[in-house]
């Protein structure tokens, strides 16, 4: 089975601070996602990640950024936190087609 | 914008009976539409992909696509209380690299 496992369960961080969100597939998938899920939006895709060292904008990737060193490892990055980024990260992983296998999410609060 | 639009629910059916959710998409060019499931504080997972116009059946799953009317439908026969979760309509909006785009998706409840 496909295993996308992201570092944290649950994180609290302060206003300001510099957050790092952390994925890890291990089906050698070419493509990996980050999304945010919130009540009434749904899903929305933040940035994705077609190859190492490649990343792209999603829909709305203001005020993260990400990091893909190696193939594995998918990372989101908020710059400085702030209370409108709490919410539910969602990562993804997926093999040439859209077909997306999800972690089992970080729940942000950031206060 | 893009847009898939679902029903937000919820949609009560008791258990036995067919459950039907429906989903709209904006973009005539969408070719993959996809169904995730996802339970209260789990994340999503795939129960139903569709590529072609008609039905796809899967267990007691069937995905429905009808390009013409840009819509799909999944019905879930014999329901169970076990069905109830969210679920989540995804459709590949063709923009050079292929992403999905989700729908807010519809709560399902399953009585028993």
């Amino acid at each position: 089975d496909v295993k996308v496992t992201q570092s944290s369960r649950y994180l609290v961080k302060r206003t300001g601070e510099k957050v790092f969100l952390e994925c890890v597939q291990d089906m050698d998938h070419e493509n990996m996602f980050w999304y945010r899920q919130d009540p009434g939006l749904g899903l929305r895709l933040i940035y994705f990640s077609y190859d190492v060292k490649m990343k792209e904008k999603g829909d709305i990737p203001e005020g993260y950024s990400v990091s893909r060193e190696k193939k594995e490892r998918f990372s989101l990055i908020l710059e400085s936190a702030s209370t409108n980024q709490t919410s539910m990260y969602l990562c993804a992983s997926s093999l040439g087609s859209v077909t997306a296998f999800f972690g089992q999410g970080t729940r942000l609060t950031v206060v | 914008q893009k847009e898939v639009e679902q029903n937000s629910g919820p949609l009560s059916v008791p258990e036995g009976a067919i459950a039907s959710l429906n989903c709209t998409y904006s973009d005539r060019g969408s070719q993959s539409f996809f169904w995730y499931r996802q339970y209260s504080g789990k994340s999503p997972e795939l129960i139903m992909s569709i590529y072609s116009n008609g039905d796809k059946e899967d267990g007691r799953f069937t995905a429905q696509l009808n390009k013409a009317s840009q819509y799909v439908s999944l019905l879930i026969r014999d329901s169970q209380p076990s069905d109830s979760a969210t679920y989540l309509c995804a459709v590949n909006m063709v923009e050079g690299f292929q992403k999905l785009v989700f729908g807010t998706g519809t709560r399902l409840l399953v009585s028993p």
